[in-house]
């Protein structure tokens, strides 16, 4: 059985701070993906990275895939109450369409 | 372009109750999928479709969960009877067929079985 396990599995932190998140995996992943949830909505696709080592940046967030694509990571630069959400990471398995999500890391960033 | 459409937006029913969901995905497309994510852990795949067939029920508990898209469109997620244990967000998400990378998701419908 294919687990993602994320850390840590809740924040708190201050605005301005940075952070970040791991994703963790024994199994081997054709891709990755890494969501936000806010309450009461379903997760929103922040990025995908498919190529082990690569590295994406989306503004003040970097993302990166390990180079044996079994663990990723979300950076957080000079993190704002807008970040505040439960971000979740999911892999997709080669010959298979189906996602595993990640157990999710809680964020609350305060002002 | 609208999103992933779900009702109801919240259901209370006590055990043993029968309850249903209901989902529209974005239009065009093929694939639509069913989690439930039970309070802060991540989702877990209930049911894959592909138009109007399913890929994937293998974690769909099929005593008293069940699950259509008769015409590729909507789908509607039945549970019958509940458990205390369904307590849970039930996602749906499309994408645009089984090779794209990205799943839209819909808001969810909060389930609480008393």
């Amino acid at each position: 059985t294919q687990l993602l396990e994320q850390s840590p599995q809740f924040l708190s932190i201050q605005e301005g701070e940075n952070l970040t998140v791991y994703c963790n995996s024994s199994s081997v992943f054709s891709s990755l993906q890494w969501y936000r949830q806010e309450p009461g909505e379903g997760p929103v696709l922040l990025v995908t990275v498919v190529t082990g080592g690569e590295v994406k940046k989306l503004k003040r967030l970097t993302f990166q895939f390990g180079d044996a694509r079994k663990d990723s990571s979300l950076h957080i630069t000079a993190a704002q109450p807008g970040d505040t959400g439960l971000y979740l990471c999911a892999g997709g398995g080669y010959n298979t369409d189906k996602l595993i999500f990640g157990t999710g890391t809680r964020l609350q960033v305060f002002p | 372009e609208a999103g992933v459409a779900q009702s109801p937006r919240y259901k209370i029913i006590e055990k043993r109750q029968s309850v249903a969901f209901w989902c529209n995905p974005i239009s065009g497309h093929a694939t639509l999928y069913w989690y439930q994510q039970i309070l802060g852990q991540g989702p877990k795949l209930l049911i894959q479709f592909q138009n109007n067939g399913v890929v994937d029920d293998s974690q769909l508990p099929k005593d008293r969960f069940s699950a259509e898209r008769l015409k590729g469109v909507d789908s509607t997620l039945k549970i019958q009877p509940a458990k205390l244990e369904d307590s849970a967000v039930y996602l749906c998400a499309s994408s645009l067929n089984r090779r794209s990378y990205e799943q839209y998701f819909g808001p969810g419908t909060r389930l609480t079985v008393t």
